[in-house]
């Protein structure tokens, strides 16, 4: 079947880079997104890429696409405080309907 | 930036009480969902609507139920609630002229007693 898979946590030091991974199964996938959910609110679309892209890029946001891999990251730049948040990859594959992975927390240490 | 109007925001209510949680949104988009999103932080797509009228059952199974009667409003009903109701649930709509971005509501957060 169709899954997303994420790991659940990352914890860097304000300053570093941050990369948080994401690995579909299915080829099929169109668009693959990324998005962010800070305390008690909803979710906030950061970006996306095309099947067709290897890597997009986006001030301190950079998307990595590994098709033959099935394997999505992406690296925040000079990761701040602000920074702290739950990712989700999700999926889009034809239908009208995202896939998401189960979210990675985040945490940027001072 | 996307207008996703979601209320209440957080909502405490004892078992059996009928509840119906509203979503707006302002943009003219014809394609809305309700996720229902667990503690461990995983999204479960519960309702679907592409359009007045249309309203379709998502992944996971959900006692609740939605009805679209305009392009603007999508809101979802529970008609008993119970503690396993408890949980956070998000709106969510897509952009009619490009389909690549799925915008969010900021979510009602439900606790049933």
């Amino acid at each position: 079947g169709e899954d997303v898979e994420q790991s659940l946590f990352l914890s860097v030091r304000e300053g570093d880079s941050s990369v948080i991974n994401c690995t579909y199964t299915d080829s099929s996938s169109t668009y693959l997104y990324w998005y962010k959910q800070e305390p008690g609110a909803g979710l906030q679309l950061l970006t996306y890429i095309f099947s067709n892209m290897d890597m997009k890029q986006d001030q301190r946001l950079t998307v990595l696409l590994n098709k033959k891999d099935k394997h999505l990251s992406l690296r925040i730049a000079d990761t701040q405080t602000g920074d702290s948040a739950i990712y989700f990859c999700a999926w889009r594959a034809g239908s009208y309907q995202l896939t998401f992975g189960k979210g990675t927390k985040l945490s940027v240490i001072p | 930036e996307a207008d996703i109007y979601q209320t209440p925001r957080y909502l405490v209510i004892g078992t059996g009480k009928k509840i119906t949680l509203e979503c707006s949104q302002t943009m003219g988009h014809d394609k809305m969902y309700w996720y229902q999103q667990d503690p461990g932080m995983e999204l479960h797509l519960i309702h679907y609507s592409y359009g007045v009228n249309s309203t379709e059952k998502g992944d996971l199974s959900s006692e609740s139920t939605v009805s679209r009667i305009r392009t603007e409003h999508f809101p979802l009903t529970l008609e008993s609630a119970r503690p396993s109701h408890t949980s956070q649930y998000l709106c969510a709509s897509i952009s009619g002229i490009s389909y690549n971005e799925q915008f969010f509501g900021p979510g009602t957060r439900l606790t049933v007693l």
